[in-house]
C-alpha cells in the first residue's frame, strides 16, 4: 500500500491565528492531492484540491502547497476559527485510488 | 437530501453474528466505496464498485462481502464478526474511478462485544 504520513498529529491554534498542516506522501507518481476535513461524528468532507501540474492552489481562506520535489503538501487555513477544529487528511492519488493519511487533529482555542 | 446515507449509524452486536450496513447515493456517481477508519482515524479502502462492478478488493477477510444490486447502492454484510472489526465504515462515493474527488457518508460505528 501507499504511505502518507503527517509531521503533526496534533495541532493547537489560537482563534485568529493561521495553521498550517503538513503531509508527506511517499509514490511519485501521484498526480492528484486532496485535503479532508473530518468533524466530529460525520464522514470526511472536500476541502481543495490540487493536481501536479500546479504548486499552489488557493479557496476560500484555504490553500494547499505542493512541493513535488520532496513529496509534501501543506495546507494553509488563514485566520482560524472554532469551526475548524477538525481531523485533517490529505489523500493522494496515483491513479486508481486515493490513499489517506492518518490525520492531523486541528484544535482551535477561543 | 443527504447525498450519501448509511444506515444503520450505530450497531452494536455480538461476537460471531452476521451484520449488514447499507449504502446509497443519489448524487448518480459510478463509483462506490467502503473504507474502515480505526480508533486512531486511519482510513483504509476495503472495496470498490464501479457499475456494480468490483474493481478494488483489497486485503479483507472473506467475512466482509460486498454487494452492488445498482449503482446507487453498495451494502456491505460482515459474517462471523469479531473484536478487530470494531471500526467506523465509511460509504463513499465518486463520478468514476481515479482522479475524481469523493463524497464520504456519515459513518456506521460498529461496536462488536
Amino acid at each position: 500500500g501507499e504511505s502518507v504520513g503527517l509531521h503533526l498529529p496534533t495541532l493547537s491554534v489560537q482563534e485568529g491565528d493561521n495553521s498550517i498542516i503538513n503531509c508527506a506522501y511517499s509514490n511519485s507518481a501521484s498526480d492528484y492531492f486532496i485535503w479532508y476535513k473530518q468533524e466530529s461524528g460525520k464522514g470526511p468532507q472536500f476541502i481543495i484540491d490540487i493536481r501536479s501540474n500546479m504548486d499552489k492552489r488557493q479557496g476560500q481562506r484555504v490553500t494547499v502547497l505542493l512541493n513535488k520535489t520532496v513529496k509534501h503538501l501543506s495546507l494553509q487555513i488563514a485566520a482560524t476559527q472554532p469551526g475548524d477544529s477538525a481531523v485533517y487528511f490529505c489523500a493522494e492519488n496515483p491513479g486508481n485510488q486515493f490513499y489517506f493519511g492518518t490525520g492531523t487533529s486541528l484544535t482551535v482555542i477561543p | 437530501d443527504t447525498a450519501v446515507s448509511q444506515t444503520p449509524k450505530y450497531l452494536v452486536t455480538q461476537m460471531g453474528n452476521d451484520k449488514s450496513i447499507k449504502c446509497e447515493q443519489n448524487l448518480g456517481h459510478d463509483t462506490m466505496y467502503w473504507y474502515k477508519q480505526d480508533s486512531k482515524k486511519f482510513l483504509k479502502i476495503m472495496f470498490s464498485y464501479n457499475n456494480k462492478e468490483l474493481i478494488i478488493n483489497e486485503t479483507v477477510p472473506n467475512r466482509f462481502s460486498p454487494k452492488s444490486p445498482d449503482k446507487a447502492h453498495l451494502n456491505l454484510h460482515i459474517n462471523s464478526l469479531e473484536l478487530g472489526d470494531s471500526a467506523v465504515y465509511f460509504c463513499a462515493s465518486s463520478r468514476s474511478t481515479g482522479n475524481l474527488g469523493y463524497t464520504f457518508g456519515s459513518g456506521t460505528r460498529l461496536t462488536v462485544v
